[in-house]
């Protein structure tokens, strides 16, 4: 397989739990991107990761959010304390550089009740 | 704050015609413009990436039109087919690593 893939698709939680979203990139794509998408809207960045280095994050990510790249291949993005405000679709994408088309993965729709 | 603006919202379009959709950004620091094609339960899908000012791309029955000076893209679909059917969304970069994306034009090809 060669594309992005995210695990899980579907996520279902109560508020107040904490989450963990896994993105594998294409392999040889050194940058990953991390967005919300929500009904009706376009996807709103989250964060980018060039290699293992974190190199921009929204100011929509509170710090309750956190996303990680370890070893600069897999990234998971964790939602502590979640809230009814955090449902919605997480697309995670990756890129050979900047200026390249991002592919993205199928997306973890997230549900809090 | 930057915005991105597309328009229509929502387009029904008999099969066999031709469509367009407008993709507006801001016309300063500009760097790229995006166009994804996303079909509902299916990863986006990257059409076009456009960074010349009157550049214009082409895939098959869909093309694109970049005016950076004045800040607008044009998509255009000839001959709409039915696997057409999706929301079609652009992203503007404008020199930092994040894309602006618009809300997207929801293209319902009617048989």
């Amino acid at each position: 397989d060669t594309g992005v893939s995210q695990d899980p698709r579907h996520k279902i939680t109560k508020r107040g739990q904490n989450v963990t979203f896994r993105c594998d990139p294409i392999s040889e794509h050194n940058r990953l991107y991390w967005y919300r998408q929500t009904l009706g809207q376009g996807p709103e960045f989250l964060t980018y990761f060039q290699n293992e280095a974190q190199l921009e994050k929204s100011r929509l990510l509170s710090d309750r959010f956190s996303a990680e790249r370890p070893k600069g291949s897999f990234s998971t993005l964790e939602i502590q304390r979640t809230e009814q405000g955090d449902s919605a679709m997480y697309l995670c994408a990756s890129s050979l550089s900047g200026l390249n088309e991002q592919f993205f993965g199928p997306g973890t729709r997230l549900t809090v009740l | 704050i930057l915005n991105v603006e597309q328009s229509p919202q929502s387009l029904h379009v008999q099969e066999g015609d031709s469509t367009n959709f407008t993709c507006s950004f801001p016309s300063s620091n500009f760097y790229a413009l995006h166009w994804y094609r996303w079909e509902t339960a299916k990863s986006p899908e990257a059409l076009f990436v456009m960074t010349l000012n009157g550049d214009e791309k082409k895939k098959g029955r869909i093309s694109a039109t970049l005016n950076t000076k004045e800040g607008y893209s044009y998509l255009y679909i000839k001959g709409s087919q039915p696997e057409d059917s999706a929301t079609y969304l652009c992203a503007f970069r404008h020199g930092g690593y994040q894309l602006i994306w618009g809300a997207g034009t929801k293209l319902i090809i009617k048989p």
